[in-house]
């Protein structure tokens, strides 16, 4: 049980484009789902969390505009990435916990690659 | 502030032997650490966690070390395997839910 999956889970666009990065809980409702980012050889940095039904609640640093987060239902929550440029690429991996202060299960990742 | 961080960079070990990561963390307040596993191109996952009531911990082939005292916590593998290599975190989980990532250490295992 407890599984989460991305969709896609690599993808690679032109300079300017906009992606949308899925997270889904398979097997459970989650209440709270968060998104993070991981440059290569570097460890997961907490862009934001988002709640169901819920505006997003970004970190220091992280642009809401550039970066669209949408949980609009238990078990789907999207990222999209707005007007992508190359240092947008990056390892984007989301965790979605069934209650606040639970546990959270990891999805597998999505590598994006801005050209 | 919150922080966790990790004393070493890379960890070559032996296969068969044990392998011994290290982290030390900054918030004394801090109650509840997870250790993860993460290989190349997947998302981590997790291994054990501990509380800060505890001072040990073990799990299959696995043992966490919390020391309060000087704010270190040590993640132990037994017999380590090939499958073992990976880049290793310890995590603190703040008191806002959210999972705060130390800067990783990764494992080889040589034959």
């Amino acid at each position: 049980g407890a599984v989460v999956s991305q969709h896609p889970s690599r993808v690679i666009c032109k300079s300017g484009t906009s992606v949308k990065i899925e997270c889904r809980s398979l097997d459970f409702q989650a209440t709270t789902m968060f998104w993070y980012r991981q440059f290569p050889k570097k460890s997961l940095m907490l862009m934001a969390t988002s709640n169901e039904g819920s505006k997003a609640t970004y970190e220091q640093g992280v642009e809401k505009d550039k970066f669209l987060i949408n949980h609009a239902s238990l078990t789907l929550s999207t990222l999209t990435v707005t007007s992508a440029h190359p240092e947008d690429s990056s390892f984007y991996i989301c965790s979605a916990s069934g209650r606040v202060g639970g546990e959270q299960f990891f999805g597998p990742g999505t590598r994006l690659t801005v050209l | 502030g919150e922080s966790v961080g990790l004393h070493l960079p890379t960890l070559s070990v032996q296969e068969g032997d044990n392998s011994i990561i290290n982290c030390a963390y900054s918030n004394s307040a801090s109650d509840y650490f997870i250790w993860y596993k993460q290989e190349s191109g997947k998302g981590p996952q997790f291994i054990i966690d501990i509380r800060s009531n505890m001072d040990k911990r073990q799990g299959q082939r696995v043992t966490v070390l919390l020391n309060k005292t000087v704010k270190h916590l040590s993640l132990q593998i037994a017999a380590t395997q090939p499958g073992d290599s990976a880049v290793y975190f310890c995590a603190e989980f703040s008191s806002a839910s959210k999972i705060i990532f130390g800067s990783g250490t990764r494992l080889s295992i040589r034959p």
